[in-house]
């Protein structure tokens, strides 16, 4: 079965720092990954996805992403944060079946100022 | 604007009392979703429809209930709520049901069952 481990369930940053934010995932067969924000009170919203070619995507908000397959991960980075970038950060992978997507517990980015 | 569109956006309801979510979406998608989030546990499928009168469960689907009479609406329905469905509730749709279509989330039920 598929599975998302996110190793950090609370990461803090100042404004202007860089942000790695970690994934691991689980899936026989070549994955489809993918980075989802919430907001406070809101939907989540796509950063990017991968599902082939070029291994470091680029995404909206100046996020990027690298799939590495020999460490089965999917990173999210970016290299200066903004306050506003303070949300909660999920992984995702799909399909086990169908759009299903499984998600990791999520990772709750605070910026300091 | 293309969106998922969720209501109520929060309930507080009784143990028993019968309850629907409604879930709409206006981009002519195949495939609707419905997933709860609970701290810790990130999202988790209930059930899903892959097109008209096509719907099956998903993780946990226990306690719940679904139609999808029409294309673009894909209720969710709690026929008995228990505490232990008090949760965060998202409605997502996508165009088909192929592994890299971006799925589209609602902005979320907050459901209090006590």
């Amino acid at each position: 079965a598929q599975s998302v481990t996110q190793p950090d369930i609370h990461i803090t940053v100042s404004e202007g720092a860089s942000l790695e934010l970690r994934c691991n995932y689980s899936y026989g067969a070549t994955p489809y990954l993918f980075w989802y924000v919430q907001s406070p009170g809101q939907g989540l919203q796509l950063l990017l996805k991968y599902f082939s070619g070029d291994t470091l995507v680029q995404g909206i908000k100046g996020f990027e992403a690298e799939f590495k397959r020999s460490q089965s991960s999917f990173n999210l980075r970016k290299p200066s944060v903004h306050w506003s970038d303070a949300a909660e950060y999920f992984c995702a992978v799909g399909p086990e079946y169908g759009n299903k997507l499984v998600f990791g517990a999520g990772t709750i980015l605070r910026v300091k100022s | 604007e293309a969106q998922v569109t969720q209501n109520p956006r929060y309930l507080i309801t009784v143990t028993g009392k019968k309850l629907t979510v409604t879930c709409s979406q206006n981009m002519n998608h195949e495939y609707m979703s419905w997933y709860r989030q609970d701290p810790g546990l990130g999202l988790r499928q209930i059930y899903y429809s892959m097109n008209v009168e096509v719907t099956d469960k998903g993780d946990v689907p226990e306690g719940y209930k679904v139609s999808r009479k029409e294309k673009r609406n894909f209720p969710l329905i709690l026929e008995s709520p228990s505490p232990n469905q008090t949760s965060l509730y998202f409605c997502a749709s996508s165009l088909s049901r192929g592994g890299e279509e971006t799925q589209y989330f609602g902005p979320g039920t907050r459901l209090l069952v006590l």
